[in-house]
């Protein structure tokens, strides 16, 4: 199964807001509410920010939100830090009991 | 707190097999499923698959059944992941992971080389 679609870059100014999409099928996003948003910093290991499309676990920032819209999950983070930079992928629980990952998006403050 | 530790770094030569091991602490490794995950140098994650640790049921990427296993040892709240035929396209970070869905607590990772 190919990987869900992120865009590759995005990037957004200290204090604004960005959406980082991403795209799957009737069998993975459109099937479950289980999607996940993870963060990556530089040689770190994954870290999750929202889990099951639109939760924020315990010591997530409020700046974190997550939505989905058919085959289509969105991860939207406001008032943008420097300590937001990074790499962020969504995850996806799919039909055939699997996990699928996006390709990853790198965001950039300005 | 919860605490997943795994092994160092491995280098291994094509043809061969690695063992990468993941300590569990501050929780039951029975309680939740140990997921594993690889990151090719440069690239984005990737899936291998699941076990439960309860009941030893596993799910693997398809793309890696009959070369991988995963397996845990209750007794020391450990899980383990096998991985043989190892080729250079098998070099990468492997992380081990907390639960099915919603990954909350990630080992450091741990760094295979496959390279002749």
């Amino acid at each position: 199964q190919s990987a869900l679609t992120q865009p590759a870059s995005v990037s957004g100014s200290l204090g604004q807001s960005i959406t980082i999409s991403c795209t799957g099928s009737g069998t993975d996003i459109g099937a479950y509410p289980y999607v996940s948003w993870y963060q990556q910093h530089s040689d770190k290991a994954p870290k999750l920010v929202i889990l099951d499309v639109t939760n924020r676990p315990s010591g997530i920032s409020h700046r974190f939100s997550g939505s989905k819209s058919g085959f289509t999950a969105s991860l939207t983070i406001s008032g943008l830090r420097t300590e937001d930079e990074g790499d962020y992928y969504c995850s996806s629980y799919t039909g055939d009991k699997t996990l699928i990952f996006g390709g990853g998006t790198k965001l950039t403050v300005l | 707190q919860v605490q997943l530790v795994q092994s160092g770094a491995e280098v291994r030569k094509p043809g061969a097999s690695v063992k990468v091991s993941c300590k569990a602490s501050g929780y039951s490794l029975t309680d939740y499923s140990i997921t594993w995950v690889r990151q090719a140098p440069g690239q984005g994650l990737e899936w291998m698959g699941w076990i439960s640790a309860y009941n030893g049921n596993t799910m693997y990427a398809q793309n890696l059944r009959g070369r991988v296993t995963l397996t845990t040892d209750t007794s020391t709240s450990t899980a383990y992941m096998e991985l043989r035929s190892l080729t250079s396209d098998d070099t990468a970070v492997y992380f081990c992971a907390r639960k099915v869905l919603g990954l909350d607590s990630w080992g450091q990772g741990t760094l295979v080389t496959v390279s002749s």
